[in-house]
């Protein structure tokens, strides 16, 4: 029983490249983040959203694009990748706000 | 703006003996959670522990206990008989009622038999 899944684990593709992440969580959780590790480990949030509301938007490009179309669902589209954008991509969950978050097992971008 | 810092890049140590990790963080806000994450190679965030800051009882799982220091605003990891699967990248993270879970630099813990 995964509680939150992502899928690809790997994905590997070309500059300028359109892409998505799927991420799903069996918690029945209301809170749903999307965070970027970079090549130095270091994990920064890019978006949350609560109930389908987006609460957080980091500064990210606006070729990064979520979408939760329910609360147990939040994908991740990316537009015209770029090299700087490989990294690892991990989603996460949470019941309510100020409790730990559960993360899927990170999907890894490498864009070449 | 909410900072959490962790002064150790990388430590050691040997199996069964015990090491602490070191956090610190900053915030103007009252309530807040404090979480140990710990990253294995195989890339996996799992939770370590958890300690709410209304709380003045330090939090233990296991091997791992917290030294939360709420007015010096540190919050180390004690890890004690310490195992060779306790080797991973260790995070500290804050979080605050803006859902906005923030990480320290992390700390590259290896076990040595």
């Amino acid at each position: 029983d995964t509680a939150v899944s992502q899928t690809p684990k790997y994905l590997v593709t070309q500059m300028g490249n359109d892409k998505s992440i799927k991420c799903e969580q069996n918690l029945g959780h209301d809170t749903m983040y999307w965070y970027k590790q970079d090549s130095k480990k270091f994990l920064k949030i890019m978006f949350s959203y609560n109930n389908k509301e987006l609460i957080i938007n980091e500064t990210v490009p606006n070729r990064f694009s979520p979408k939760s179309p329910d609360k147990a669902h939040l994908n991740l589209h990316i537009n015209s990748l770029e090299l700087g954008d490989s990294a690892v991509y991990f989603c996460a969950s949470s019941q309510v706000a100020r409790t730990e978050a559960f993360f899927g097992q990170g999907t890894r971008l490498t864009v070449v | 703006a909410q900072t959490v810092t962790q002064s150790q890049p990388e430590m050691s140590v040997q199996e069964a003996e015990t090491v602490t990790l070191s956090c610190t963080y900053d915030t103007s806000e009252s309530n807040y959670y404090l979480f140990w994450y710990k990253q294995p190679p195989s890339r996996q965030m799992i939770l370590v522990i958890r300690q709410e800051a209304y709380k003045q009882q330090n939090a233990t799982e296991n091997r791992f206990s917290v030294n939360f220091q709420k007015a010096a605003k540190s919050f180390s990891l004690k890890i004690s008989d310490s195992q060779l699967g306790d080797t991973a990248m260790y995070f500290c993270a804050f979080m605050t009622s803006g859902s906005r879970l923030t990480f320290g630099e992390g700390t590259q813990l290896t076990v040595n038999p």
